[in-house]
């Protein structure tokens, strides 16, 4: 079973502040890479999905790379607003089609 | 366009009840998928089935049944209810082509007295 580790667990910010957190997995048999928002009380969305080593895609002030020789991702957030407040979850697709998740760091932006 | 729908929403059982969580998706994906969230947990993979006539097991099968009943429709059965399977239901489907976004149903909140 692959592991998909997130980074911080929580983190807690100030509106205007810009923060990036990390995905971690392992960079066998590796396809592709999904980033999921996740809202309280609400069920996961998609938010991007990477293949290639190098990869950014941006979406507004979210952004998000790739190195899959290293195995990581990074989600990064400019000037925070208490709308992005949500769980953000990372997924790897390897070999199996199945989606690993991790456990998805919690975003709280204080305003 | 609905996407991925569930029912029920809420739902109360008490210990060694049987009940079915519904999931539909109107995507015309060949997949779908049943998770179990658990604070601090994550998503866990209960069952999946890749096209339509097959199911296979996830991370945390045991005290569950799925039915693929046609492409369109997932059921999963708890046949007696255990007060270790309170938790939040997700159903999900997918294209089957990679890469292989899913999509997520509403989700069912289930309590087992």
């Amino acid at each position: 079973i692959l592991n998909v580790e997130q980074s911080p667990q929580s983190l807690h910010v100030q509106e205007g502040d810009s923060t990036n957190f990390t995905c971690s997995f392992p960079s066998s048999n590796f396809y592709a890479l999904h980033w999921y928002r996740w809202e309280t009380a609400k069920s996961p969305e998609a938010l991007f999905v990477m293949t290639l080593n190098g990869d950014e895609k941006k979406k507004g002030r979210i952004s998000a790379t790739l190195n899959t020789k290293e195995g990581y991702s990074y989600l990064y957030i400019k000037g925070s607003q208490p709308e992005d407040s949500a769980t953000y979850l990372c997924a790897s697709e390897g070999s199996s089609y199945k989606l690993i998740f991790g456990s998805g760091t919690r975003l709280l932006v204080r305003p | 366009n609905a996407g991925v729908t569930q029912t029920p929403k809420f739902q109360v059982l008490k210990t060694g009840q049987s009940m079915t969580l519904q999931c539909a998706q109107d995507m015309n994906h060949n997949s779908m998928y049943w998770y179990r969230q658990d604070p601090g947990m994550g998503l866990r993979l209960i069952y999946y089935s890749a096209s339509e006539g097959t199911t296979d097991k996830g991370e945390v099968p045991n005290g569950y049944n799925v039915s693929r009943l046609n492409k369109r429709e997932f059921s999963l059965r708890l046949e007696s209810a255990a007060p270790s399977q309170t938790s939040v239901y997700f159903c999900a489907s997918s294209s089957g082509r990679r890469p292989d976004t899913q999509y997520f149903g509403p989700g069912t909140r289930l309590t087992v007295l």
